[in-house]
């Protein structure tokens, strides 16, 4: 049973293009979390997702952060118009209900 | 500010000695606890939980203790190894609160001497 998926690992975009970052969650999980790390500090909160429904979206910066989790495919947590601060590693978490969550690898995005 | 925080930044012992990882909380409502491993370049991994109605649960070479009187969540390592070297974290779930949404404490550095 392969884990949470997240591609790419790596991401590099200069200031002003658009980021996409993609994550599959586990087999049969249908709950859906973004977080997002900075370097020496733990994660934070961004969104929480179902199928077709963001459930929670109190932890999403209010312009250019959007995500979305269709029926089918990976769920995408699409950052617009970057800008150096939004450099960070940002880590997916699925769950087969509310409680626990496992995450994927992460996604380094850096910002030039 | 945050609800959950951790006494100790930094910890370093001798391999096969017990370790022990603090964490405070601050929020009485929280009814779920999550400890997690992170090595360095990837992702949180799930390590153990306990529920609020729990003082105690174990699992392989680890322990965690919840004491709600005072808000305190420790993980406890048996016979620490090299590859327990890591930044745990601790997390909780706000009873009521949003949903899904587990708040992270800033980690502690375990550092594992051969």
């Amino acid at each position: 049973n392969a884990g949470v998926m997240q591609n790419p690992r790596h991401l590099v975009r200069r200031r002003g293009q658009e980021a996409r970052l993609r994550c599959s969650p586990m087999k049969g999980h249908s709950h859906v979390y973004w977080y997002r790390q900075l370097p020496e500090e733990g994660l934070k909160f961004m969104v929480y997702l179902q199928k077709e429904n963001i459930i929670d979206e109190s932890g999403m910066p209010k312009e250019r952060f959007s995500a979305e989790f269709p029926k089918e495919g990976p769920s995408i947590l699409r950052i617009q118009q970057v800008v150096r601060g939004d450099s960070a590693a940002y880590f997916c978490a699925s769950s087969p209900r509310t409680d626990e969550q496992y995450f994927g690898p992460g996604t380094r995005l850096t910002v030039t | 500010g945050e609800s959950v925080g951790l006494h100790l930044p930094t910890l370093s012992v001798q391999e096969g000695d017990n370790s022990i990882i603090n964490c405070a909380y601050s929020n009485s409502a929280s009814d779920y606890f999550i400890w997690y491993k992170q090595e360095s370049g990837k992702g949180p991994q799930f390590i153990i939980d306990i529920r609020s109605n729990m003082d105690k649960r174990q699992g392989q070479r680890v322990t965690v203790l919840l004491n709600k009187t005072v808000k305190h969540l420790s993980l406890q390592i048996a016979a620490t190894q090299p590859g327990d070297s890591a930044v745990y974290f601790c997390a909780e779930k706000v009873r009521g609160g949003s949903q899904g949404n587990l708040i992270f404490g800033k980690g502690t550095k375990l550092s594992v001497k051969p």
